[in-house]
């Protein structure tokens, strides 16, 4: 079972930041925090990943909560190319396994 | 550099026939995962191979079967075709086990239609 809470949809207008959350309570010491997106038709996407620290990309940031429960996926500037399904997933380091989800539809509105 | 290659991208087969997909990772990537997605069950894994040899297996039944060969690429196999196998099959690759961490590599898939 997958150790993620996501919320099923959400919309964004197009040019905002897009501020997608995750719940992962029951997260230990030794997982990591992944994200991935999918656009209809393809395979899923990486986007950035995270332990503690709060991460920033060419593609995303992501803060992670001091206790770890919850983390955010942030898109700073949102286009139209950015509507998919988004995977919050905890993993641990070498475990090859992706459970993933039922994730976050985004839409972005024009 | 070239993506994860899936073959073919679609595909249509008749109850109780066999079907054998293939995945060629990116060059270089050396482990290769390969997942099943449905609108009803989301994404499972399936298997994972590294250096020939099936290291990982998610809960699937024995007609699901895969296998690595020695310049990586992947194909997976399922034999005695059901209603419920109709799916996009995914293949992901990254360099080595534990370095999935960076980020799998996902190819865009084979849709299976089973009738």
């Amino acid at each position: 079972d997958a150790k993620t809470t996501q919320p099923p949809s959400m919309d964004c207008a197009e040019g905002r930041a897009a501020n997608l959350p995750c719940n992962h309570s029951t997260i230990s010491g030794n997982e990591y925090v992944y994200w991935y997106r999918q656009i209809h038709s393809q395979g899923p996407q990486y986007i950035i990943h995270g332990l503690k620290n709060n991460e920033t990309n060419e593609m995303a940031s992501l803060i992670i909560t001091e206790d770890r429960k919850s983390s955010t996926l942030i898109l700073p500037h949102a286009t139209l190319r950015d509507t998919a399904v988004y995977y919050c997933i905890v993993n641990n380091f070498g475990n090859e396994k992706l459970t993933f989800g039922t994730g976050t539809r985004l839409t972005i509105i024009p | 550099k070239a993506g994860v290659t899936q073959t073919p991208r679609y595909l249509i087969k008749t109850r109780g026939q066999q079907v054998t997909l293939s995945c060629s990772p990116i060059s270089g990537h050396r482990s290769v995962s390969w997942y099943q997605q449905t609108p009803g069950q989301g994404l499972q894994f399936l298997f994972e191979y590294f250096s020939e040899t099936q290291r990982n297996k998610g809960n699937f039944p024995g007609r699901f079967s895969g296998r690595q060969f020695s310049n990586s690429r992947s194909e997976m196999n399922v034999s005695t075709l059901e209603l419920g196998d109709s799916a996009l099959y995914l293949c992901a690759s990254s360099l080595a086990p534990g370095q999935g961490v960076y980020g799998y590599t996902f190819g865009s898939g084979t849709r299976l239609t089973v009738v």
